[in-house]
């Protein structure tokens, strides 16, 4: 049982190119997300979904894109990289109650320049 | 919409010794779940103890345990016998239940570092 994949862990992009973090469970959980986190800032919501097709936006989704073609993946498109964007993303999923807490990933360290 | 506070931006306890962090939190809600989060160096958040709103009795797991006081919306953490790998950065986390089942995202609060000194 993996839990939660983030590929890759470290990342430089150059200012206006694009990428796609992947993000993978495998506990057959509904609800998936993304975070980034910042120095001083804690943990800010970029996107969700609560199941296949089903994506939402968070607190911080301005120049990222989302989709859910399945249950098990749930990758984060940077569509032109920003240095504002230089962050590590977070990807985290539960059952759809929460309940339990989220399963997070190990992050992924985004640097643009 | 939620917020979270955490007051303490470090923290630093001496090895074996009982140490608190504060949270606060702001809300109109009366169905939801609060977290604590622990993030060490290798950046891995890991779940420490959850505490759903309904239930009185404060959440204990193993060496850590909550103050949770609704009416005052505060959620302190206390860590007892503190070890060297207890260091890390804590994160406080409040999450919203819809009436149907179903949770929001996680809010975040800003973070405690607390070090734990030998």
């Amino acid at each position: 049982n993996a839990g939660v994949t983030q590929t890759p862990k470290f990342q430089v992009l150059k200012t206006g190119q694009s990428m796609t973090l992947q993000c993978a469970q495998d506990m057959n959980h509904e609800y998936m997300s993304w975070y980034r986190q910042d120095p001083g800032m804690g943990l800010r919501l970029i996107h969700y979904s609560v199941g296949a097709g089903i994506t939402d936006q968070g607190e911080v989704p301005n120049g990222y894109n989302v989709s859910r073609s399945t249950t098990e993946d749930f990758p984060l498109r940077l569509l032109s990289a920003a240095p504002s964007q230089t962050s590590v993303y977070f990807c985290a999923s539960s059952f759809l109650t929460g309940e339990n807490g989220y399963t997070f990933g190990s992050g992924t360290r985004l640097t643009v320049v | 919409a939620q917020t979270v506070t955490q007051s303490q931006p470090e923290m630093s306890v001496q090895e074996a010794e009982t140490v608190t962090l504060s949270c606060t939190y702001d809300t109109s809600e009366n169905n939801y779940y609060l977290f604590w989060y622990k993030q060490p160096p290798s950046r891995q958040m890991i779940l420490v103890i959850r505490q759903e709103a309904y239930k009185q009795q404060n959440a204990t797991e193993n060496r850590f345990s909550v103050n949770f006081q609704k009416a005052a919306k505060s959620f302190s953490l206390k860590i007892s016998d503190s070890q060297l790998g207890d260091t890390a950065m804590y994160f406080c986390a409040f999450m919203k239940r819809h009436s149907g089942g179903g949770a929001d995202g996680l809010t975040f609060g800003k973070g405690t570092h607390l070090i734990i000194q030998p």
